[in-house]
């Protein structure tokens, strides 16, 4: 089955720097990358999306690039602010065989004021 | 839409009762995810059902768990006995259906086992 590999696990910035996280997945056959913010209390939230026919999308400050011969996939922030801090998590989902989002492990970021 | 709706938020058990966990999807949505949130293990998925009928069962950990769905607005998934290490957040999800669409997560049933 799938599996998807998230790192860093933890990542401190300063307000207004980029943050990146990047995920890898195992099965080639996947084709679907969203990307999920979870609040403290909250249950995940999806914030951005990205199909295997596009390489790159981006939404005002987040930005997600996909690279399908490496199998990985990367969630950019930038002019990050505190509100920012949450626990991110990637996921990944194929066509065939269990079709239910695989998670990374997620990263808790964290945005100094 | 008021979103996702799952009950309890919070549950406190003893070891050995039953639990039952509650979910109502989006009016629409033809799938329904149960998944198991702890720091060890992430986001795990248990079981989900695609027009009430589960699909995919094989992350439910044990015979003590079991999920119904019987109409297209409610699931239930129930351990039974409990045990102190059924510990966790227990989030229910629904999407339109296709595979490639992103889930709508309610906000969890956070589980105490004692």
């Amino acid at each position: 089955g799938e599996n998807v590999e998230q790192h860093p696990s933890t990542l401190s910035v300063q307000e207004g720097d980029s943050a990146v996280i990047k995920c890898t997945y195992s099965d080639s056959a996947s084709n679907y990358f969203p990307w999920y913010k979870q609040e403290l209390g909250k249950g995940p939230q999806l914030i951005i999306d990205i199909r295997s026919n596009v390489g790159e999308k981006k939404d005002q400050r987040i930005a997600v690039t996909l690279n399908k011969t490496a199998k990985h996939f990367s969630l950019h922030i930038t002019e990050t602010q505190p509100e920012d801090s949450a626990v991110y998590f990637c996921a990944a989902i194929a066509n065939t065989g269990r079709r239910a989002l695989t998670f990374g492990s997620g990263t808790r970021l964290q945005v100094q004021p | 839409d008021a979103g996702v709706i799952q009950s309890p938020r919070h549950e406190v058990t003893e070891m050995g009762q039953e639990v039952t966990l509650r979910c109502k999807p989006i009016s629409g949505h033809n799938s329904l995810f149960w998944y198991r949130q702890t720091m060890m293990r992430g986001l795990e998925l248990l079981i989900y059902f695609n027009n009430n009928v589960p699909i995919d069962d094989s992350g439910m950990p044990e015979d003590r768990f079991s999920a119904k769905m019987p109409n297209a607005s409610f699931s239930t998934l129930k351990i039974q006995p409990s045990e102190p290490r059924d510990s966790a957040v227990y989030f229910c999800a629904s999407n339109l259906g296709d595979y490639n669409y992103g889930y709508t997560f309610g906000s969890g049933t956070r589980l105490t086992v004692v």
